[in-house]
């Protein structure tokens, strides 16, 4: 059973400061990585996807993948409200896990 | 970039009626949609995977007799819930790729059998 685990949260920070979200997951021989963002009631859209080791940075996000042990992170810098949503951690783009809830407060 | 348009976005039904859902691509051919359920608070659950011109591929649990799906074109693939009852109740989404990850989702469909 391939799984991808995720803390649900909610991961709460104040406006400015750096949201860290995790991701394990268990296959192995997984390839691709992807960080969806979903509002409640809307369906998910891309953020980021990573295929490397290391680090990807794209605006005030950054996605981290370690192969070796097996997580992959998504960092927010300079969170802002609207960024409160869950994130989704999926695997070759199929597998999802559960969503971290990020709550954002001024 | 990628468009994938769902409708209806919001349905109610009747228990025992069936229903169908639509996903298209509008900008591209996708050889293959997916088409996920969640649940309030849960995860995207895979149901099955869906290749144009062949039949669909089910993920285990989910029964291929009442989620019939259909992906005729390539740019067009339909879900049908058939005899909904109240359990199935839940958001519907599909989605697509152009060839490679990742994946362009359609806006959801609301499903709610009373």
């Amino acid at each position: 059973q391939k799984e991808v685990e995720q803390n649900s949260g909610p991961l709460s920070v104040p406006e400015g400061a750096i949201a860290s979200l995790n991701c394990t997951y268990s296959d192995r021989g997984s390839q691709s990585f992807f960080w969806y963002r979903q509002y409640s009631g809307k369906s998910p859209e891309l953020i980021m996807f990573i295929y490397s080791n290391g680090d990807k940075e794209d605006g005030r996000f950054t996605a981290q993948l370690n192969k070796a042990s097996q997580y992959v992170s998504l960092l927010i810098r300079d969170s802002q409200p609207s960024d409160s949503a869950t994130y989704l951690c999926a695997v070759t783009g199929l597998i999802f896990g559960t969503g971290t809830r990020l709550q954002v407060f001024p | 970039g990628a468009v994938v348009s769902q409708h209806p976005s919001r349905v109610i039904c009747k228990s025992g009626t069936s229903v169908k859902i639509e996903c298209r691509s509008l900008d591209f051919q996708a050889t293959t949609m997916f088409w996920y359920r969640q649940f309030p608070k849960q995860s995207l659950m895979l149901m099955a995977t869906s290749n144009e011109g062949s039949k669909a591929t089910y993920e285990q649990g989910v029964e291929k007799d009442k989620f019939l799906i259909n992906h005729a074109s390539l740019t067009l693939s339909t879900l049908t819930v058939t005899s909904a009852h109240p359990e199935d109740s839940s958001f519907y989404i599909c989605s697509a790729r152009d060839g490679s990850p990742p994946l362009h989702f359609g806006n959801g469909t609301r499903l709610t059998v009373t």
